[in-house]
């Protein structure tokens, strides 16, 4: 049964740091891993979908990186803006089509 | 616009009464599913259609039946409410098995039972 956990479960960091965000995942065959931004009270949104036989994705000031033989992805957001404060959720695709989902980083980007 | 849209938004409603919640796609997927996010935020999945067909159903008590009238929507109705069942529930859809382009989220629907 896959489990996806996500670190840190909260992060605050001032406005223009880069920060890491932290997937890991205990079943490496995925088809595929997916990160999703949840504003409050809001849908999932996505950022970022690697490929099980891609290293990483880029999208803006976003990069996310997948290690399948680890277990491991990591979301890099460049140049943090107050306007990036939301939940980050990472998701698993495995068989049946079954999205494993992370428990999210909960981020406040302060001015 | 194309999206996956879903009503309600939000649903508040008494112990034992019987409601709906309506998922429509226009993103030309065969594959829709539902979910549900805790009140701790932790999102699981409900059911999966492709086509109109069954493909996963996991540990959801019977109270719960998804319909697929066409590829384009999947329904959830849900019997007898319980507190428990009080949740945000998001429809979703795939093209296939969301291995080539991942999944598009609805804005989710927050059922609150009384």
């Amino acid at each position: 049964k896959q489990e996806v956990t996500q670190i840190p479960a909260a992060l605050s960091v001032p406005e223009g740091e880069n920060l890491v965000l932290n997937c890991s995942f205990t079943d490496s065959a995925i088809y595929n891993l997916q990160w999703f931004r949840q504003d409050p009270g809001k849908g999932l949104t996505s950022l970022l979908l690697i490929q099980s036989s891609q290293r990483e994705q880029t999208s803006g000031r976003l990069n996310a990186s997948l290690d399948k033989s680890s277990g491991r992805s990591t979301l890099y957001i460049a140049a943090s803006q107050p306007g990036d404060s939301a939940t980050y959720l990472c998701a698993a695709t495995g068989t049946a089509s079954k999205l494993t989902f992370g428990t999210g980083t909960r981020l406040q980007v302060t001015l | 616009d194309t999206a996956v849209s879903q009503t309600p938004k939000y649903l508040v409603t008494q112990m034992g009464n019987d409601k709906s919640i309506k998922c429509e796609q226009n993103l030309g997927h065969d594959t829709m599913y539902w979910y549900k996010q805790d009140s701790k935020k932790f999102l699981k999945i409900m059911f999966s259609y492709n086509n109109k067909e069954l493909i996963i159903n996991e540990t959801v008590p019977n109270r719960f039946s998804p319909k697929s009238p066409d590829k384009a929507h999947l329904n959830l109705h849900i019997n007898s409410l319980e507190l428990g069942d009080s949740a945000v529930y998001f429809c979703a859809s795939s093209q296939g098995r969301g291995v080539n382009y991942g999944y598009t989220f609805g804005s989710g629907t927050r059922l609150t039972v009384v």
